[in-house]
C-alpha cells in the first residue's frame, strides 16, 4: 500500500529564511510525488510534481522539491519565504504500478507560518 | 479552479437527513474524486469514478454514495447524515495529459 508521511503539523520560518516542509513515502514501485499549497477558504493547488527524470522538481511560486530515492523523501524548499506563503501544505503520492488511474494519497498536512 | 464546481458551498442539516453534494466539471476528465478534509487526517478519499456510471470506493466510504450518470457531473450522497460527517468535502478531477488533480473550491458540510 502506498503512504505519505509529513512529520511536522507546523513549520514556522521569518521572512527572507529559508524553508523546508518534510515528506517521506512509501510505495512499492517508482513513485509519482505531488506538493499542492491550500490557502484559507480555498481548495488545493498544484504546487510540482516528480515523475521522473532530475531529482530536483521547480514549481509555482519559487518552489522546490528533492526527490531522494534512499532516503524516500521529497522535501519541499524555497530558498526565501514570503509572508503570503503561509498556508497548508500537503505531500501527495501515487503508484503507477497499480492498475487503472490509482488515486493520490495525501498526507495529513503541514501549515506553514512565516513570520514578519 | 481549472472548471470544476462544486454546489452547495456551504450546507448545514440535521442528522438522519440525506444530503447530496454535486460536482460538475467542464474539463471533460474521465477520473473524478472525491475526498474530505478533516484536522489531523488531511484529505482522505471516499469514492471515485474511472469512467460514466464507474466508480468505486476510497478508505472512507462508509455512509456515502456516489453517482455518475455523465462525464461531467459526479454526485456524492450522504444516505443518512451523522455529525461525523461534519467535514470539508472536495471534489477533483485527473488531467491525465498534465498529469494532475485539479481541485474544486469544496463545499463546507455541518451536520447537527
Amino acid at each position: 500500500a502506498q503512504s505519505v508521511a509529513q512529520p511536522e503539523d507546523q513549520v514556522n520560518v521569518a521572512e527572507g529564511n529559508p524553508l523546508t516542509v518534510k515528506c517521506t513515502y512509501s510505495v512499492s514501485g517508482n513513485p509519482y510525488l505531488f506538493w499542492y499549497v491550500q490557502y484559507p477558504n480555498r481548495g488545493l493547488q498544484f504546487l510540482l510534481k516528480y515523475i521522473t527524470g532530475d531529482n530536483l522538481v521547480k514549481g509555482s511560486y519559487g518552489f522546490e522539491a528533492e526527490f531522494n530515492k534512499s532516503q524516500t523523501s521529497f522535501h519541499l524548499k524555497k530558498p526565501s519565504a514570503l509572508v503570503s506563503d503561509s498556508a497548508l501544505y500537503f505531500c501527495a503520492v501515487r503508484d503507477p504500478l497499480f492498475s487503472g488511474n490509482t488515486p493520490l494519497v495525501f498526507g495529513k498536512g503541514t501549515r506553514l507560518s512565516v513570520i514578519a | 479552479d481549472a472548471g470544476i464546481t462544486q454546489s452547495p458551498r456551504h450546507k448545514v442539516t440535521e442528522t438522519g437527513t440525506p444530503v447530496t453534494l454535486r460536482c460538475h466539471q467542464t474539463e471533460n476528465h474521465r477520473y473524478m474524486y472525491w475526498y474530505r478534509q478533516d484536522p489531523g487526517h488531511g484529505l482522505r478519499l471516499i469514492h471515485y469514478s474511472y469512467g460514466v456510471k464507474d466508480t468505486d470506493k476510497g478508505e472512507v466510504s462508509d455512509g456515502y454514495s456516489v453517482s455518475r450518470s455523465k462525464t461531467e457531473d459526479f454526485l456524492l450522497t450522504l444516505e443518512s447524515a451523522t455529525s461525523s460527517q461534519t467535514s470539508v468535502y472536495f471534489c477533483a478531477t485527473w488531467d491525465r495529459v498534465g498529469e494532475k488533480l485539479f481541485f474544486g473550491s469544496g463545499t463546507q458540510l455541518s451536520v447537527l
